[in-house]
C-alpha cells in the first residue's frame, strides 16, 4: 500500500462528456503526477503538480485538465471524451526536493468511453 | 527528453536471477532511473531508484555504466509471483518536470 488513493475505481461516460478523476496524495507528499495508460501500453506522463501549479506537462491536448488543492489533493479532468480517452488513469504522489522525486502509485481509475 | 526502449518480454525458472535492461540513450545529466513492477488492472509498484553506478536494496540491484546511457535491474532468486511487467521510468527536470515511461518488459516466472 503506497497511501495514494484514487476514485472512483471505474467509470463509464460516452463521447462528448466530460469526466473528473480525484486522488488523494501519500502523507507528507506536495507533488502529483498524472499518467493515463491505454490497454497494453505503457504510462503516459500528462501533467504533474506541484504547490497547487502545473509543473510539467506531456503531450496531451488542452482538454486534459487538472487542479491541486492546499491539502495536495488533485483531481484530473477531460472534456469532449474521445472513445481514445478510454484508459487506466493513474496519479502518483511524490516529494519534491533536490536529491529525489520518487513517486508512489494510485490503484489507479479505469474509464471507458463509448 | 530521453526515449527508454526495453526488451518486449523475458521467460525464467523460479530460483534464477533475471536482467531486465533498458535503454535511455538521450538521458539528461539530472535525470534519475527508476524501475516499477505492475501487475493487471493495478498501479505500478516502486521497486528501486538510482542515479549512477550501483544501488541495492532488500528486493533488486540497479546497475547504472558511467555514460548512463543504459540501466539494468536485478532481481534475484525470482519465484513465481514475479511473473509481472517492469517498466522503466526517466524523470527530468528542464525548468518544468517531464516523465518517459520504458516500453515495458513482461516477465513470465516458470516452476
Amino acid at each position: 500500500e503506497t497511501g495514494v488513493t484514487q476514485s472512483p475505481t471505474h467509470l463509464i461516460k460516452t463521447r462528448g462528456q466530460q469526466v473528473t478523476l480525484r486522488c488523494s496524495s501519500q502523507s507528507g507528499h506536495n507533488t502529483v503526477s498524472w499518467y493515463q495508460q491505454a490497454l497494453g501500453q505503457g504510462p503516459q506522463f500528462i501533467f504533474q503538480y506541484y504547490r497547487e501549479e502545473e509543473n510539467g506537462r506531456g503531450n496531451f491536448p488542452p482538454r486534459f485538465s487538472g487542479l491541486q488543492f492546499p491539502n495536495y489533493s488533485s483531481e484530473l479532468n477531460v472534456n469532449a471524451l474521445e472513445l481514445d480517452d478510454s484508459a487506466l488513469y493513474l496519479c502518483a504522489s511524490s516529494l519534491s526536493d533536490l536529491s529525489t522525486d520518487t513517486q508512489y502509485f494510485g490503484p489507479g481509475t479505469r474509464l471507458t468511453v463509448l | 527528453l530521453a526515449k527508454t526502449t526495453q526488451p518486449i518480454s523475458m521467460d525464467s525458472y523460479e530460483g534464477q536471477e533475471v536482467n531486465i535492461t533498458c535503454s535511455h540513450n538521450n538521458i539528461a545529466t539530472n535525470d534519475y532511473i527508476t524501475w516499477y513492477q505492475q501487475f493487471p488492472s493495478q498501479g505500478p509498484r516502486f521497486i528501486i531508484q538510482g542515479y549512477k553506478t550501483k544501488v541495492t536494496n532488500e528486493v533488486a540491484s540497479l546497475f547504472i555504466p558511467a555514460d548512463r546511457k543504459s540501466s539494468t535491474l536485478s532481481l534475484p532468486r525470482v519465484s513465481l509471483s514475479d511473473t509481472a511487467v517492469y517498466y522503466c521510468l526517466v524523470g527530468a527536470f528542464s525548468g518544468t518536470y517531464k516523465y518517459i515511461f520504458g516500453t515495458g518488459t513482461r516477465l513470465k516466472v516458470l516452476a
